[in-house]
């Protein structure tokens, strides 16, 4: 079975710094998914961004890249020029494949706060 | 992505009763999948709901509790039956999107049980 883990609870970070959220990943498959979401306090589920196991680039979507370390299974989202719309729960999540196997393991989250 | 819809958007139930949650998607979709997200919580998923067969239950999850239909690709209902202030949580249904390996969700059902 996959895990999902999310060690740091809460963070914190000024208007247009940059903060990076932490996610660690245990699977014994060698292809899988892995995406960040976003859940603002109106509780709407946003997919931010995904990145494929097996692309060795690091996925980006505009402000929002991530540091996808396959060995360490490791997968950290970098948000840039934070801005205080990003204010959200945060949700890394692993995907083994589609179909059946496309059901969504989720970590705990993380707690962003973006002060003005 | 889809634009997926739930109804009702929150209810307030008594203990005992039944509630029936309705998930509609504006396109035909293969797979529907239905969250529960418990106060404060992450989400942990309860079945998957495929079209035209019998909806695949997470160990936890029963069918006796949380019935499911799929009458077609576009709409699913999930029921929570004989209800306690335990199932008090947001209830998420998801799709599987057009180009796979990616998920959407709706807005999610607000449920407290009194």
């Amino acid at each position: 079975a996959q895990t999902v883990t999310q060690s740091q609870p809460e963070m914190s970070v000024q208007e247009a710094e940059t903060v990076t959220l932490s996610c660690t990943y245990d699977t014994s498959e060698s292809n899988y998914y892995l995406f960040w979401y976003k859940q603002p306090p109106s509780r709407q589920m946003i997919l931010v961004i995904r990145q494929e196991a097996y692309k060795q680039q690091n996925a980006t979507e505009n402000r929002f890249s991530v540091n996808f370390q396959k060995a360490a299974k490791s997968f950290s989202l970098k948000i840039s020029d934070s801005q205080l719309g990003d204010t959200a729960m945060y949700f890394c999540a692993f995907m083994k494949g589609a179909g059946a196997n496309s059901k969504l393991t989720f970590g705990k989250g993380i707690t962003l706060s973006v002060r003005p | 992505s889809a634009v997926i819809s739930q109804k009702p958007s929150r209810d307030i139930c008594q203990r005992g009763t039944s509630l029936t949650i309705q998930c509609q998607v504006d396109s035909q979709v293969t797979m529907m999948f239905w969250y529960r997200q418990q106060p404060g919580q992450s989400l942990t998923l309860i079945a998957t709901a495929n079209q035209g067969s019998e909806a695949t239950y997470e160990s936890g999850f029963v069918i006796d509790k949380f019935p499911i239909s799929r009458p077609n690709l576009t709409f699913s209902t999930l029921t929570v039956s004989n209800m306690s202030p335990e199932d008090s949580s947001i209830y998420l249904c998801s799709v599987e999107g057009q180009g796979y390996y990616e998920q959407y969700f709706g807005p999610g059902t607000r449920l407290t049980v009194t």
